[in-house]
Parts: C-alpha cells; sequence; structure tokens
C-alpha cells in the first residue's frame, strides 16, 4: 500500500523559513517523480513543485520559484521542501504527491494527508 | 500560469448524470493529453478519478468517465450516488514543466 506521511508544518512568522518532509513507503520511491501541492484551507489546489526520479529535472511554479527547494534522498525514501521567505499567502496544505512515471508522467496518482503550514505575526 | 476555468457547483439526483467541464487554453489541455481529475471530500486529501483525459485507476467505479474536446475537458459521472458529493478538480500539464488545476466545481447531490 503506497503511503505519503508529510510533517513539517506548523505557525511561521512572515519572512521565516521552513522545511517541509515527506515519508514514502509501499512502492520503489527511486522509479517515480514527486511533486508538492498546496492548498489554502477552504480553497482551490496549486500545483507548487516537482522533482523527477533521478532528480536531474526540477520545475517550480512561478508564485514560488526562487524561495521553495525540493529535493530528494533515495536512502531515506523522502521528498523535502525547504520553504524560505514564507509571505501570508503562503499558507496553506502541503501535499505530497506521487506522480505516475519516472519523469512527470500524466497524473498526480496518490496524496498523503497534508500538513499544514501557517503564516502568521 | 493561469487556473483552469470550472463552474463552481453541479448539482443532481440520485441515480442522474452531471457534467463537469475544464476549459483550458491551447497550451495546456488543447496542446496534450494529460488532463486528470480529482475527487475530494471535506477534511480529506483529493483522490485520482480519471487520468490520461479517459483512464480510469484500479478501483474507480465506471460511473465515472472524462472526455476532451478542444481545449475542454470533461467529467462525466453517472447514476449518481450520494457518496459522490464532493469537490471535483481537473489538472492539466501545461508545458515547460508546469501543471495547472482548475478552481474546483462543488457537487451536490440533491
Amino acid at each position: 500500500e503506497v503511503q505519503l506521511v508529510e510533517s513539517g508544518g506548523g505557525l511561521v512568522q512572515p519572512g521565516g523559513s521552513l522545511r517541509l518532509s515527506c515519508a514514502a513507503s509501499g512502492f520503489t520511491f527511486d522509479n517515480y517523480a514527486m511533486h508538492w501541492v498546496r492548498q489554502p484551507p477552504g480553497e482551490g489546489l496549486e500545483w507548487v513543485s516537482g522533482i523527477n526520479s533521478r532528480s536531474d529535472n526540477i520545475a517550480y511554479a512561478d508564485s514560488v520559484r526562487g524561495r521553495f527547494t525540493i529535493s530528494r534522498d533515495s536512502a531515506k525514501s523522502s521528498l523535502y521542501l525547504q520553504i524560505h521567505s514564507l509571505r501570508p499567502e503562503d499558507a496553506a496544505f502541503y501535499y505530497c504527491v506521487k506522480g505516475d512515471g519516472a519523469d512527470w508522467g500524466t497524473s498526480f496518482q496518490y496524496w498523503g494527508q497534508g500538513t499544514l503550514v501557517t503564516v502568521s505575526s | 500560469q493561469s487556473a483552469l476555468t470550472q463552474s463552481p457547483s453541479a448539482s443532481g439526483s440520485p441515480g442522474q448524470s452531471v457534467t463537469i467541464s475544464c476549459t483550458g487554453t491551447s497550451s495546456d489541455i488543447g496542446g496534450y493529453n494529460f488532463v486528470s481529475w480529482y475527487q475530494q471530500h471535506p477534511g480529506k486529501a483529493p483522490k485520482l478519478i480519471i487520468y490520461g483525459v479517459t483512464r480510469r485507476p484500479s478501483g474507480v467505479p465506471d460511473r465515472f468517465s472524462g472526455s476532451k474536446s478542444g481545449s475542454t475537458a470533461s467529467l462525466t459521472v453517472s447514476g449518481l450516488q450520494a457518496e459522490d458529493e464532493a469537490d471535483y478538480y481537473c489538472n492539466s500539464y501545461a508545458g515547460n514543466n508546469k501543471w495547472v488545476f482548475g478552481g474546483g466545481t462543488k457537487l451536490t447531490v440533491l
């Protein structure tokens, strides 16, 4: 069974930093692209960032490029999102998502339960 | 990248069929067959129900079907059931390693 468990969310002041983690299990982590998708409470979904299986193709939404860094660790079967210069509009549930291929694939196949990032002074 | 356009709400009675539309451009839906749909119940994570425009993952009832014409994708739910009441989001690859979601449609089963 595919499991994606996010952690690292919390309350952060504007301008602050945070590192989100996602522990993956139930599939061969090295064979799949991974993504982060966020959802402000009560609002819609926004794709944030993706990384392919070999970490040689990384992409970001325009809204986060330069402030967010995605990475993965095959030894730990884990995905990360380093967030800097947090803004109020970054407040959201952040979902760790498994792609359906080694590169981008065609869909966001499995989703974690999300971790909540709150930005407030 | 701009979000795909979905109607905010849709509704139908049990047993009826409902179609949810998702409008994009030639740069996303119209340019690629990488359209997917997600179902989200309150307080839960989204779940993939359609990928590659028309394909259903294992375990998703065949009451759910997808299609595309030009730059508009559609999700049809046939034989509506109470448990189909949820938010539905469309998504498409938008080129240049970008992905874009629709704003979501709240489906109410009357």
